[in-house]
C-alpha cells in the first residue's frame, strides 16, 4: 500500500545537535510539506517542496533545513540554532494539481524531545 | 478573521447522540477548506475539501457544509459512534499561495464519544 513513512516515531536530541527527521513517500506525489505541532496550537509549516531540488520557507522556517534529491524523499534537520525543537512533527504530500480534491496524505510523525 | 478557529476545544458525547463543530477562517482569498480526522496513535485522514460557496458533502455519517461569504464550516456527525472518537482539523487554503497547497490550520475539537 502506497503512503508515507516518517522515522524514527521517536527521537531525543542533546541541546547543541543536529538531528534529521527522515519523511519518505511512494505514492508519487510531487508536493511534500513539514508542519510542527505544539501543544494549543494548530500545525505550523516549517517548510515545503512542489518539486525535485526546489523548497520554500514556511511560517517557522529559522532553525530548519531541508533537502529534496529525490521524489520520495523530503528530510527535515532540526538544528542547533533551533531554540525550541521539542515538538511533534508531522510530514505530508500532495498530488500534483489535486490538492482540491484529494487533500494531504500525512505520515504518523516523530516526537522529538531534547533532553 | 486572520487566523483558522474551532470551536468547541473537546466535546464530550454519549454513544448515539449527534454533534456539531464549527470552524471560522478567512473569507477572504478563500480557496478550499480542509477537513481531518486525527486518531490517537494515527495519521492524520483526510474527511472532506470544500472549495464552493454552500456545498455540502457526506461521507458515511459525517457531513460538513461550507459558507465562503462569512467564513464559517460545519461538521456534523449523525448518531456517534465510540470509533468516531478523534480530534478533527480544519484548514483553510487562501488563494494567494500560488500551486503550493499550504494550509493554516485550526487547533482542532477533540471528540470523545462513550458507551
Amino acid at each position: 500500500d502506497g503512503g508515507i513513512t516518517q522515522s524514527p516515531k521517536y527521537l531525543f536530541r542533546k541541546e547543541g545537535q543536529n538531528v534529521t527527521l527522515s519523511c519518505e513517500q511512494n505514492l508519487n506525489h510531487d508536493a511534500m510539506y513539514w508542519y510542527r505541532q505544539d501543544p494549543g496550537q494548530g500545525l505550523r509549516l516549517i517548510y515545503y517542496s512542489q518539486i525535485v531540488n526546489d523548497f520554500q520557507k514556511g511560517d517557522i522556517a529559522e532553525g530548519y533545513s531541508v533537502s529534496r534529491e529525490k521524489k520520495e524523499s523530503f528530510p527535515l534537520t532540526v538544528t542547533s540554532a533551533q531554540k525550541n525543537p521539542t515538538a511533534f512533527y508531522l510530514c505530508a504530500s500532495t498530488p500534483p494539481g489535486q490538492d482540491r480534491i484529494t487533500g494531504y496524505t500525512f505520515g504518523s510523525g516523530t516526537r522529538l524531545t531534547v533532553v | 478573521i486572520l487566523n483558522v478557529e474551532q470551536s468547541p476545544q473537546s466535546l464530550h458525547v454519549q454513544e448515539g447522540d449527534s454533534t456539531n463543530f464549527t470552524c471560522s477562517f478567512p473569507s477572504s482569498n478563500f480557496y478550499a477548506l480542509h477537513w481531518y480526522r486525527w486518531e490517537t496513535a494515527k495519521s492524520p485522514e483526510a474527511l472532506f475539501v470544500m472549495t464552493l460557496n454552500g456545498d455540502e458533502k457526506k461521507k458515511g455519517r459525517i457531513s460538513a457544509t461550507l459558507n465562503t461569504k462569512e467564513g464559517y464550516s460545519y461538521l456534523y456527525i449523525k448518531g456517534s459512534q465510540p470509533e468516531d472518537s478523534a480530534t478533527y482539523l480544519c484548514a483553510s487554503r487562501p488563494f494567494n499561495t500560488g500551486t503550493a497547497s499550504k494550509l493554516t490550520f485550526g487547533t482542532g475539537t477533540r471528540l470523545q464519544v462513550t458507551l
